[in-house]
């Protein structure tokens, strides 16, 4: 257990569908990362957030969006759904936003959009 | 990020150890060598990094080459539950301005009984 919860685990939505994936970094990480995996694409960045503001991004489609609360937790909003966004989306913390630490793992929020 | 090139697959018998090879010729001096794995559709998991010498913890040991080009993991004593990709990642230790992890394709390490 890395000590980082997701929910919900499994979501099945109908294209053109909005969603709310949930993330829960581990006690005293400041820092979370989002990635997809999809069968295609294999694991991809797709932002950071550290401490309530964006950090860095990647190949993060504009109908996709993030945000970190106050208490650290993280959504991943996703709208427009289409086909081709079903994927694994995890949520990584770690304790500082520029280090070398490592980054810990949620479950994973499994997708489906048919 | 530097790139790194991995075995797309390897075998191991249970009980061996595990040597899992990684090339990163372009690795810079501000870059570590991170390993992860990701067992079936579970979330990645770390498992070591280090700078230039080697490393041990309770999970592998991670051997660099003195010129930094490749290292190897090493799982002393394989078991089932070690079935997994694993992912060699290069990332930048200071000086950069983003810490993501960039996976490749990984080698699915496949422990057989």
């Amino acid at each position: 257990d890395s000590g980082v919860t997701q929910t919900p685990k499994h979501l099945i939505t109908a294209t053109g569908q909005r969603v709310t994936l949930r993330c829960s970094p581990r006690s005293g990480d400041l820092s979370v990362y989002w990635y997809q995996q999809s069968l295609d694409q294999g694991l991809q960045f797709l932002i950071q957030y550290y401490n309530g503001e964006e950090r860095a991004k990647g190949n993060i489609l504009e109908r996709f969006s993030a945000q970190q609360f106050p208490d650290l937790h993280s959504e991943l909003n996703l709208s427009s759904l289409e086909l081709g966004d079903s994927a694994l989306y995890f949520c990584a913390s770690s304790p500082w936003d520029r280090s070398a630490y490592e980054q810990y793992f949620g479950p994973g929020t499994r997708l489906t959009v048919t | 990020d530097a790139k790194t090139t991995q075995p797309t697959s390897m075998d191991c018998a249970e009980g061996r150890a595990a040597n899992l090879p990684c090339n990163h010729s372009t690795i810079s001096g501000n870059e570590y060598v991170y390993w992860y794995r990701q067992i079936h559709s579970q979330g990645p998991q770390y498992i070591i990094h280090g700078l230039k010498n080697n490393e041990t913890n309770e999970m592998a040991s991670l051997i660099i080459t003195e010129d930094r080009k490749s290292s190897t993991l090493i799982l002393p004593h394989a078991t089932l539950r070690d079935t997994a990709v694993y992912y060699c990642i290069v990332r930048v230790a200071w000086g950069g301005s983003n810490y993501k992890l960039t996976f490749g394709k990984g080698t699915l390490l496949t422990v057989n009984p």
